[in-house]
């Protein structure tokens, strides 16, 4: 079973527009983890973000969690067409083995 | 090329038939995953390795499936007696153990097609 679930399931803008991604989880945390795929390059991490922390950034890539909500968000400024792909988000449950379990992802895709 | 890699990049069976991928991780890392995935959803975890200890396996794989990481290092997948219904991309990844947020590195995977 899928433990995060992005929101929307797709995302179509213009190059330039920042893109807006959520994820929400059903159980405690210990880590919540972004990555990217497309065709090309298959699964490739993004950034990870530690459940005793609230928001990271990475390049145009800025991460927030809230736990109470038990919720993420991907905001991706200033896109770029080569940003299109899909983006998942994983989790790795507290006590757990850490293994990441995966949403079924958002696909964006930026027209230039 | 240093990441993980995965072979064949395609494999085409028909029902019935055994197949075995194969996955060379990153060297030095100690963990290896297995996951499944079909259109339109994320990965699905399979099983794990720890160095050549197999730790976790999902209720997902059934009988018909076996890994194998005999040295530590490289780890087939087997399937036995195909079913339509295992078509699928087989993705390997591998990480080193570390604290908690172990970052995966994922190969391209292999598409498997059963007909």
């Amino acid at each position: 079973s899928q433990q995060g679930e992005e929101d929307p399931q797709a995302l179509s803008i213009q190059e330039g527009e920042n893109a807006t991604m959520n994820c929400s989880y059903k159980t405690s945390i210990n880590n919540l983890q972004w990555y990217r795929q497309n065709s090309g390059r298959g699964l490739v991490h993004l950034i990870l973000i530690r459940s005793n922390e609230r928001e990271k950034h990475s390049g145009r890539l800025r991460v927030t969690l809230d736990t109470s909500k038990k919720s993420s968000s991907l905001l991706i400024t200033a896109s770029r067409a080569a940003d299109t792909a899909s983006y998942f988000c994983a989790t790795a449950r507290s006590g757990g083995s850490y293994i990441p379990t995966f949403g079924r992802g958002t696909s964006l895709i930026v027209h230039p | 090329d240093t990441g993980v890699s995965q072979n064949p990049r395609h494999k085409i069976t028909k029902r019935g038939q055994n197949v075995t991928f194969r996955c060379d991780p990153i060297s030095e890392h100690n963990r290896l995953y297995w996951y499944r995935q079909t259109l339109g959803q994320g990965p699905e975890f399979l099983t794990y390795f720890q160095n050549e200890a197999q730790l976790e396996k999902s209720r997902l794989l059934s009988d018909r499936f076996s890994a194998e990481r005999p040295k530590g290092s490289f780890s087939t997948l087997e399937i036995q007696r195909t079913e339509q219904g295992d078509s699928a991309m087989y993705l390997c990844a591998s990480s080193f153990e570390g604290l908690a947020g172990i970052e995966q590195f994922f190969g391209p995977g292999t598409r498997l097609t059963v007909l």
